[in-house]
C-alpha cells in the first residue's frame, strides 16, 4: 500500500516552462514533506521541505503549495531548464523529537526539460 | 561541504555470499537510515540509528543487520544473498535535532549491489 502517491509518472516540459508534480498522503500524522531530485546513480538530494503549519514555501524556482485539508501537496519548478531534467520524489514522515524519523517516498517523477 | 561517504561504491557479489556496506554520516550528525532503491522504485526504508541505538525498522529481511559504532558510523550487514537484493543501497544521516525540529536527511552516493 503507497501511503505516499504521487503523480505523474512522467512529465516532459519545455525550456522555460512551469514543471508540476503532485503528491497526496493518507497518514494525517505526517507533518514533514520534503522533495527530493535524483539523478541517475546518484543518491536523492532534498530540494526544498515543508511543515503542516504553512500553505506555501518558495525557495529560488522552487516552490512547494500544501493544503492540509486535502491531504495533498505540490512542487511547482518555474523557469524549468534541460539541468533540472531528474527524477523527483516526494516524501513525508513523522518528525519525533529526540528519535530517527523515516521517510515514506512516493514513487517519483520523471521528469524531462526539453530545449 | 563534507557529505555522507559511502563504501565501497560498486560490489559484486554471488548468490549466498555475505556482504557489508559502511556509511560514514556528516560530522556532528548523530542519526543513520539505510534505505533500499530497486530499479524504476522509489527508496524504501530498512533501518535507522539514534545515537547508536537502532531507533526504527523497516520492510528489512532477516538476512540483514546493521549497527552503528561509537564514531557515529554505520554498517549494513547482508547474508545468504538472493538476486532480489540487487539495488541501489543508500545511506542518510541528520544533524542532532532540536525540539520539534525538521528531520533533514542528506543522503549519500550509494552503494550498488549487484548479486549474480
Amino acid at each position: 500500500q503507497q501511503q505516499v502517491k504521487q503523480s505523474p509518472q512522467s512529465l516532459i516540459v519545455q525550456k522555460g516552462g512551469i514543471s508540476i508534480i503532485n503528491c497526496a498522503y493518507e497518514n494525517t500524522a505526517f507533518d514533514y514533506f520534503p522533495w527530493y531530485q535524483q539523478f541517475p546513480g546518484k543518491g536523492p538530494a532534498l530540494l526544498i521541505a515543508i511543515r503542516p503549519d504553512v500553505s506555501e514555501k518558495k525557495e529560488g524556482r522552487f516552490t512547494i503549495s500544501f493544503n492540509k485539508s486535502a491531504k495533498q501537496f505540490s512542487l511547482h519548478i518555474m523557469d524549468s531548464q534541460p539541468g533540472d531534467s531528474a527524477t523527483y520524489f516526494c516524501a513525508a514522515a513523522i518528525i519525533n523529537t529526540g528519535t530517527a524519523s523515516k521517510l515514506t517516498f512516493g514513487t517519483g517523477t520523471r521528469l524531462q526539460v526539453t530545449l | 561541504a563534507a557529505g555522507v561517504i559511502q563504501s565501497p561504491r560498486h560490489l559484486i557479489k554471488e548468490k549466498r555470499e555475505t556482504a557489508t556496506l559502511k556509511c560514514y554520516p556528516i560530522p556532528r550528525h548523530d542519526t543513520v537510515y539505510w534505505y533500499q532503491q530497486g530499479p524504476g522504485q522509489d527508496p524504501q526504508f530498512l533501518i535507522s540509528f539514534y545515537e547508536k541505538m537502532q531507533s526504527d525498522k523497516g520492510s528489512i529481511p532477516d538476512r540483514f543487520s546493521a549497527q552503528q559504532f561509537s564514531d557515529y558510523h554505520s554498517e549494513l550487514n547482508m547474508s545468504s544473498l538472493e538476486l532480489g537484493d540487487s539495488a541501489l543501497y543508500f545511506c542518510a544521516s541528520s544533524p542532532i535535532k532540536l525540539a520539534g525540529g525538521p528531520n533533514e536527511q542528506f543522503f549519500g552516493p550509494g552503494t550498488r549491489l549487484t548479486v549474480l
